[in-house]
């Protein structure tokens, strides 16, 4: 299983847009990268969804470069309720995307 | 869509009981469903791996005679905490995987269990 590896903590203003990057060297061709958001005592919620180049939905973009050994999450004009941790995963869906967790990014929305 | 469901949320019970937690896949069948832990300020921790109609494929480290797990359909899953104690105190999450499409991991909302 690909280990996925993402910086520990961000801090951002209402409005902005934030960029959480993931690195996952060992990525395999069947790999699919998913981003999750997870508020406390709750489960993991996804967002996105990609195998590469560039997808988007109506709360993000995920950018996958051609080699896939990274991706972007893009959240455009955060607001305080964006405050979660994040989760960059990656999986084959031929295994139901089992997947191993990274420790996630701690983002934090200010006023 | 893509409704996964938790039962019980949140469960206090003694030591030495054994406690049943449900996963559901609503709106859609899952041929594979998964069994994670998490303590808090940390990560989810993959436990096992449930398939259904066959027998769950536990990560290493975990018990699997401490948690049983039953997958006996393709909308229901079961983790049972047997005589648990109260390092057996966590948060408790399944997910689920359609069986069509390369759909992604659906989580349910977890189960607090808390043992006294």
């Amino acid at each position: 299983l690909a280990k996925t590896t993402q910086p520990i903590s961000m801090d951002s203003y209402e409005g902005q847009e934030v960029n959480i990057t993931c690195s996952h060297n060992n990525i395999a061709t069947n790999d699919y990268i998913t981003w999750y958001q997870q508020f406390p005592s709750q489960g993991p919620r996804f967002i996105i969804q990609g195998y590469k180049t560039k997808v988007t939905n109506e709360v993000a973009s995920l950018f996958i470069p051609a080699d896939r050994k990274s991706s972007t999450l893009s959240l455009p004009r955060v607001s305080l309720s964006d405050t979660a941790v994040y989760y960059c995963l990656v999986g084959d869906a031929g295994g139901g995307f089992k997947t191993i967790f990274g420790a996630g990014t701690r983002l934090f929305v200010k006023a | 869509g893509a409704v996964v469901s938790q039962h019980p949320s949140w469960v206090i019970c003694k030591s030495g009981t054994s406690v049943k937690i449900e996963c559901r896949s609503l709106d859609f069948q899952a041929t594979t469903m998964f069994w994670y832990r998490q303590f808090p300020k940390q990560s989810l921790m993959l436990m096992a791996t449930s398939n259904e109609g066959s027998k769950a494929t536990y990560e290493q480290g975990v018990e699997k005679d401490k948690f049983l797990i039953n997958h006996a359909s393709l909308t229901l899953s079961t983790l049972t905490v047997t005589s648990a104690h109260p390092e057996d105190s966590s948060f408790y999450i399944c997910s689920a995987s359609p069986v069509t499409g390369n759909q992604p991991q659906h989580f349910g909302d977890g189960t607090r269990l808390s043992i006294l």
